[in-house]
């Protein structure tokens, strides 16, 4: 079945820091990407849309200086966390949708944990 | 806005009873999700549901959808401890650009 790999899956860092996670889908090709973030016993909040070879789309009050999304190829999106502060610290989850379609709308990865110290 | 509502957000339930989740949404779709979450996981698909009158099954978990009311139900049978998870409903909104957008979650304690 699709496969979407997420990397790293925890990330403790000091405040200041930038942060990198990728997010590959294994076995096929994403056109589309999704970020998602999640507070603590709380629902998936959908962060931004990222098409391969364009800007990526923000939701509304998601600043995009701050969250960095690249989708260089159909395989991989990257979301960069600049400047990390401790209010940054969540759950980051990406999903990947395959350019085939098929009854999934997304396939998720394992989510990465965020600590800023 | 399309705005997706379960309830309950919190269940506490014994082994061995029957129980519903309820998934209520603002907007016209014929595709809901129901997903299962494990403390410190991320998300995994339990039942695809794209038509009226859809109904699947897993072990002791029933998903049904009825697009005319709005509402899809998780109805948990004789429910086990394995079975204690945060229960997340989503919808297809085809007018939002075909985001999937996610219900608070369902978060089930099932007690021995």
């Amino acid at each position: 079945g699709a496969v979407v790999s997420q990397h790293p899956s925890r990330v403790i860092c000091k405040s200041g820091t930038s942060v990198k996670i990728e997010c590959r889908s294994l076995d096929f090709q994403a056109t589309t990407m999704f970020w998602y973030r999640q507070f603590p016993k709380k629902s998936l909040m959908l962060m931004a849309t990222s098409n391969e070879g364009s800007k990526a789309t923000y939701e509304q009050g998601v600043e995009k200086d701050k969250f960095l999304i690249n989708h260089a190829s159909l395989t991989l999106s990257t979301l960069t966390v600049t400047s990390a502060h401790p209010e940054d610290s969540s759950f980051y989850i990406c999903s990947a949708r395959a350019r085939s379609g098929g009854e999934k709308p997304q396939h998720f990865g394992d989510g990465t944990r965020l600590s800023i110290l | 806005e399309l705005k997706v509502e379960q309830n309950p957000l919190f269940l506490s339930m014994q082994e061995g009873k029957n129980y519903t989740i309820y998934c209520n949404y603002s907007t016209t779709s014929d595709r809901l999700y129901w997903y299962r979450q494990d403390p410190g996981k991320s998300l995994e698909s339990l039942f695809v549901l794209l038509s009226n009158g859809a109904v699947k099954q897993e072990g002791r978990l029933m998903a049904s959808l009825d697009t005319k009311a709005r509402l899809s139900t998780l109805h948990i049978t004789a429910a086990v401890h394995d079975l204690s998870a945060t229960y997340f409903c989503a919808v297809v909104g085809m007018e939002y650009g075909n985001k999937l957008v996610f219900g608070a979650g369902t978060i089930l304690r099932v007690k021995s």
